[in-house]
């Protein structure tokens, strides 16, 4: 069965630290991979995504993320982390209409 | 701006009531979807479209019902409301590029 695992429900880190948010999954092919941002109240913000080429990512705000087909990973990773960055943060992976969302990760941030 | 429009933002709606949650995009995706988000459970999808005309069933599609009319507005509608359709719902769209979502309706069902 299809399905994405976000391994951290909730991490904390302070201001300036680096960040990395963990996403495996399991699928039948090499699927479109996505990182997705939810801020409170908010819908969800594509941070980015990959769908072939280079493995290492880059998306808005600072973030990158890799995958890693050995380990069917897809972390994402930012390296100074600011206060603006708490949110929820959403793994996907799929295609077409066969799409599954992680249950997220909740970031908190330290001043 | 290009993207996709939901309504109500925010709702409290006796069990039993009638309730369409409306959804509107102009970026003329083919494709739309429903999901609902619960704490804990993610994002699971409620009713898909591929294209104007025809809608499909997803993983949670009991208890709701959507029609796709044209290209641009996918309603979802909850016949008979029950507690347990207490969520967040967002309508999103897709093309090859990804998937873009609503701003989401909080449904809350007393």
């Amino acid at each position: 069965a299809q399905s994405v695992t976000q391994p951290d429900i909730h991490i904390t880190v302070s201001e300036g630290a680096s960040l990395e948010l963990r996403c495996n999954y399991s699928y039948g092919a090499t699927p479109y991979l996505f990182w997705y941002v939810q801020s409170p109240g908010q819908g969800l913000q594509l941070l980015l995504k990959y769908f072939s080429g280079d493995t290492l990512v880059q998306g808005i705000k600072g973030f990158e993320a890799e995958f890693k087909r050995s380990q069917s990973s897809f972390n994402l990773r930012k390296p100074s982390v600011h206060w603006s960055d708490a949110a929820e943060y959403i793994c996907a992976v799929g295609y077409a209409q066969n799409f599954v969302f992680g249950p997220g990760t909740r970031l908190s941030v330290l001043p | 701006i290009a993207g996709i429009t939901q309504a109500p933002t925010s709702q409290i709606l006796a069990a039993g009531r009638r309730m369409t949650l409306r959804c509107t995009q102009d970026m003329r995706h083919n494709a739309m979807y429903w999901y609902r988000q619960d704490l804990g459970l993610g994002l699971r999808l409620i009713h898909y479209s591929n294209t104007a005309g025809t809608t499909g069933k997803g993983e949670v599609p009991d208890g709701y019902s959507v029609s796709r009319a044209n290209t641009d507005d996918f309603p979802l509608t909850l016949a008979s409301a029950v507690p347990s359709q207490t969520s967040v719902y967002f309508c999103a769209s897709s093309d090859s590029a990804g998937y873009t979502f609503g701003s989401g309706t909080r449904l809350t069902v007393v």
